[in-house]
């Protein structure tokens, strides 16, 4: 699995915005960026993906470079709430099977102060 | 929908015990996969399942079995648990095959092996 470099943590006020790396320099072309998050004492939960181009839902931005060798989360106004753990993880949708696995790192630890 | 259940929420079993964690998921998934959380750690992959009567090993897979007999439920069995697998247990489920679908998580089950 190609491997993604996160921050070990970052820090944000509320209602500011949020921009969280990730760094996957042996990114290959079917691989897509996915972004979770886990919050204190739950599952992860889903917050964005995408392949090439940048992506917007009602969570989150997703900014991918133009070689795809890094990305950025954005949280365009942070709150309490957003306080996770954040991980970028890659996934190659081209195979089946194991392939469907998340390959979790350890994530950013994202702070968030009132 | 409920999503992913996982029951129980919490449990405490003595070494050599065994027992059954439960995952069911109301949303016509086929993948279905488990994860265990070390403190500190991300999660990784113990079993995972493509469809109903496939199994696969994932990444840890040594002390656990699993089945998968219906397309709701994917149970995972402890045969003679140990302190090392004193963990926090997650399941898993997405949509699979030609796009890079999101997982939904459970909530978890705390497991303590005394």
């Amino acid at each position: 699995d190609a491997k993604t470099t996160q921050p070990n943590s970052m820090e944000s006020n509320e209602e500011e915005p949020v921009h969280l790396p990730c760094n996957h320099s042996t990114i290959s072309g079917t691989d897509y960026i996915h972004w979770y998050r886990q919050l204190p004492s739950q599952g992860p939960e889903y917050v964005i993906h995408g392949l090439t181009s940048n992506v917007n839902n009602r969570m989150a931005s997703l900014a991918i470079a133009e070689d795809r060798k890094s990305s950025t989360l954005i949280l365009h106004r942070a709150t309490l709430r957003d306080a996770a753990v954040y991980y970028c993880i890659l996934r190659d949708v081209n195979s089946g099977g194991s392939n469907y696995k998340l390959t979790f790192g350890k994530g950013t630890l994202l702070t968030v102060n009132p | 929908n409920a999503g992913v259940t996982q029951t129980p929420k919490f449990q405490v079993l003595k070494t050599g015990q065994s027992m059954t964690l439960q995952c069911a998921q109301d949303m016509n998934h086929e993948y279905m996969s488990w994860y265990r959380q070390d403190p500190g750690m991300g999660l990784r992959l113990i079993h995972y399942s493509v469809g109903a009567g496939i199994t696969d090993q994932g990444e840890v897979p040594n002390g656990y079995n699993v089945s998968r007999s219906t397309t709701e439920d994917f149970p995972l069995r402890l045969l003679s648990a140990a302190p090392s697998q004193t963990s926090v247990y997650f399941c898993a489920s997405s949509y699979s095959a030609g796009r890079s679908y999101e997982q939904y998580f459970g909530p978890g089950t705390r497991l303590t092996v005394t």
